[in-house]
């Protein structure tokens, strides 16, 4: 099946730093990717959707200048947690989706997650 | 509303079968999907069923869609242990978003 990476897979930062998060599809174009942030024994809460070449569109209660989304082309998205604080600490989860002709075909694959912890 | 609702822990013995169970509400779906997660993993699609089946099987697992109910299982004959994992349940009502559940745990007895 299709790949998708994350990069870092751990990351420990700071209070007050930025972290980068990013997301790549290996063996497709994807020209929208998801990420997904959960916490512990919950399930996933879809914070953005991304489309390659435009704006993100973030879900309610999600902030957008917290949390910066970058689609920057078809086989990179990227997540950045600005002036992070403990209470962002989480696992983050992106998805592609392909870009099958039939829509309703298209499928979302998930990578293998990025668990930021902010000291 | 959208919501998914499935039970969150089972445990079963190696070699029997287990089944996890899902409802959800937007009859809508086109798609209903099953996710497993691993410890400290990522999603890795399981299967799938389109809304205008019955039942899908692949292997060891047994897709079952009851549309009237909303109602939508997941069967893994011979249960290993490896197949202990959080499994999650979702749907896919547009085409943006799909809806996950709470994932079940499923727990191996030896």
């Amino acid at each position: 099946g299709a790949v998708v990476s994350q990069h870092p897979s751990r990351v420990i930062c700071k209070s007050g730093t930025s972290v980068k998060i990013e997301c790549r599809s290996l063996d497709f174009q994807a020209t929208t990717m998801f990420w997904y942030r959960q916490f512990p024994k919950k399930s996933l809460m879809l914070m953005a959707t991304s489309n390659e070449g435009s704006k993100a569109t973030y879900e309610q209660g999600v902030e957008k200048d917290k949390f910066l989304i970058n689609h920057a082309s078809l086989t990179l998205s990227t997540l950045t947690v600005t002036s992070a604080h403990p209470e962002d600490s989480s696992f983050y989860i992106c998805s592609a989706r392909d870009r099958g002709i039939v829509q309703e075909h298209r499928t979302q694959y998930f990578g293998p997650g990025t668990r930021l912890t902010v000291l | 509303g959208e919501d998914v609702e499935q039970s969150l822990f089972l445990s079963v013995r190696e070699g029997d079968s287990s089944v996890i169970n899902c409802t959800y509400t937007d009859s809508s779906s086109t798609y209903l999907y099953w996710y497993k997660q691993e410890p400290g993993a990522g999603l890795q699609l399981l299967t799938y069923i389109f809304s205008n089946m019955d039942m899908k099987q692949d292997q060891r697992l047994t897709v079952l869609l009851n549309k009237k109910d909303k109602h939508l299982s997941l069967r893994i004959a011979d249960t290993q242990t490896g197949d202990s994992a959080i499994y999650f349940c979702a749907e896919r009502p547009r085409d943006d978003k799909i809806i996950f559940g709470k994932g079940t745990r499923l727990h191996i007895l030896p």
